[in-house]
């Protein structure tokens, strides 16, 4: 199947500094890109959504000023968690589709774990 | 909100068939059936989907009923690596529509 990939990984960082993810679309371009969070023991919560070419559409309660999404071609799509917080410490995980293709599967990365001290 | 009802956990004995239940009630005509999981500390995994046939691919199967009310996942011989949450999710055919996760059932294959 198609593959996402995240980078980094995981990510320690200290609180008030901003930090970036990127998603990558290795094989496939997918216009739009969803980020996703997940605290522990819970499930993916959608954060917003990341339209190439175009502003990100946020989720109710996500601060699109601390959390900027850059969609900047078919295949990459980033999160900057801006002034990051402990409370902000979390598994931030990206997905896409195939452009153009319905009643397909969605692919996701591999996940990003960030942590903020 | 998810569409979905699953059990929280269950567990499987390894070597045996592990099949996961998932209610779907309200499930429009457009909306396809998915399943993914989750291994810890790892991004979903595509599992398997379908409208109303039964399908089946090299992971797993999946039975879903005639009035497509529900649904069951299949592992036909569930090993260790197969522990993980399972989520059923129930989406239309938008390829704009994002992917709405449940709590999902948490598997535990048992040596």
């Amino acid at each position: 199947g198609a593959v996402v990939s995240q980078h980094p990984s995981w990510v320690i960082c200290k609180s008030g500094t901003s930090v970036k993810i990127e998603c990558r679309s290795l094989d496939f371009q997918a216009t739009t890109m969803f980020w996703y969070r997940q605290f522990p023991k819970q499930s993916l919560m959608l954060m917003a959504t990341s339209n190439e070419g175009s502003k990100a559409t946020y989720e109710q309660g996500v601060e699109k000023d601390k959390f900027l999404i850059n969609h900047a071609s078919l295949t990459l799509s980033t999160l900057t968690v801006t002034s990051a917080h402990p409370e902000d410490s979390s598994f931030y995980i990206c997905s896409a589709r195939t452009d153009g293709a319905l009643n397909t599967e969605a692919f996701f990365g591999q996940g990003t774990r960030l942590t903020v001290v | 909100d998810a569409k979905t009802t699953q059990p929280p956990s269950m567990d499987c004995a390894e070597g045996r068939a592990a099949n996961l239940p998932c209610n779907h009630s309200t499930i429009s005509g457009n909306e396809y059936v998915y399943w993914y999981r989750q291994i810890h500390s790892q991004g979903p995994q595509y599992i398997i989907h379908g409208l109303k046939n039964n399908e089946t691919n090299e992971m797993a199967s999946l039975i879903i009923t005639e009035d497509r009310k529900s649904s069951t996942l299949i592992l036909p011989h569930a090993t260790l690596r197969d522990t993980a949450v399972y989520y059923c999710i129930v989406r239309p055919d938008n390829y704009g529509q994002n992917f709405v996760f449940g709590p999902g059932t948490r598997l535990s294959v048992l040596p």
